[in-house]
């Protein structure tokens, strides 16, 4: 079983729906939990962290966290042509410097 | 502000020959990750290194690969001998303290071994 478990999609949905990406985990020593956006032979790029459990808003974006099923999830609401991107998640065990990816879910907004 | 920067975009190496994948890390942060990336996997973090010392290795692999982040300069990963199993892109990103989840990435070194 991997550490962080993420389904690789490929996701299709109609501009304007509502997203749901989520990660599931095995470590219970993970406190950090990140989210990051990836476009096509480009870099990743850190959308939203949250710091153990709990709700974080950003605009479009809401990620949650729920430690005790090892869970979390990124919403987006309103989706857009140019939120089509891997969406990457990503744990971090405190003072810790190995960070660990899911596998990236592909995510395509359809105008 | 300039983010963080990798070069070369794309090398292309012949098996037994060296790869050398540099990175520079964005203006103010001293503290460099290196990840690879392989098809249809995500990142996995190889090393964490600071100005003139290696704090974690702990994802390298034992032979062939180093890493190094001199007082002056990029950061280099150096990979020896390369075989086809090294290609894949790799990925450096810095951030401004150690440890941290605030990790900002450059673009990448896209390695093909022919």
């Amino acid at each position: 079983q991997k550490e962080v478990e993420q389904d690789p999609g490929p996701l299709s949905v109609p501009e304007g729906a509502i997203v749901s990406l989520n990660c599931t985990y095995s470590n219970s020593a993970f406190q950090y939990f990140m989210w990051y956006r990836q476009y096509s032979r480009k870099g990743p790029e850190l959308l939203m962290y949250t710091y153990s459990s709990g709700n974080k808003e950003d605009g479009r974006f809401t990620a949650q966290v729920d430690k005790s099923s090892k869970y979390i999830s990124l919403f987006i609401r309103d989706s857009q042509p140019s939120d089509s991107a891997t969406y990457l998640c990503a744990m971090l065990r405190g003072n810790n410097n190995d960070m660990r990816f899911g596998a990236g879910t592909r995510l395509t907004v359809k105008p | 502000n300039a983010g963080v920067m990798q070069n070369p975009r794309h090398l292309v190496r012949r098996r037994g020959q060296e790869a050398r994948l540099r990175c520079s890390p964005m203006k103010g942060h001293s503290h460099v990750y290196w990840y690879r990336q392989l098809p249809e996997e995500g990142l996995k973090f190889m090393v964490y290194l600071q100005k003139e010392n290696i704090i974690d290795e702990s994802g390298m692999p034992k032979e062939r690969f180093s890493a190094e982040f001199p007082k002056e300069g990029p950061s280099i990963l150096r990979i020896q001998q390369v075989v086809r199993g090294d290609s894949a892109a790799y990925f450096c990103a810095s951030s401004p303290r150690p440890g941290s989840y605030e990790q900002y990435f450059g673009p990448g070194t896209r390695l093909t071994v022919t």
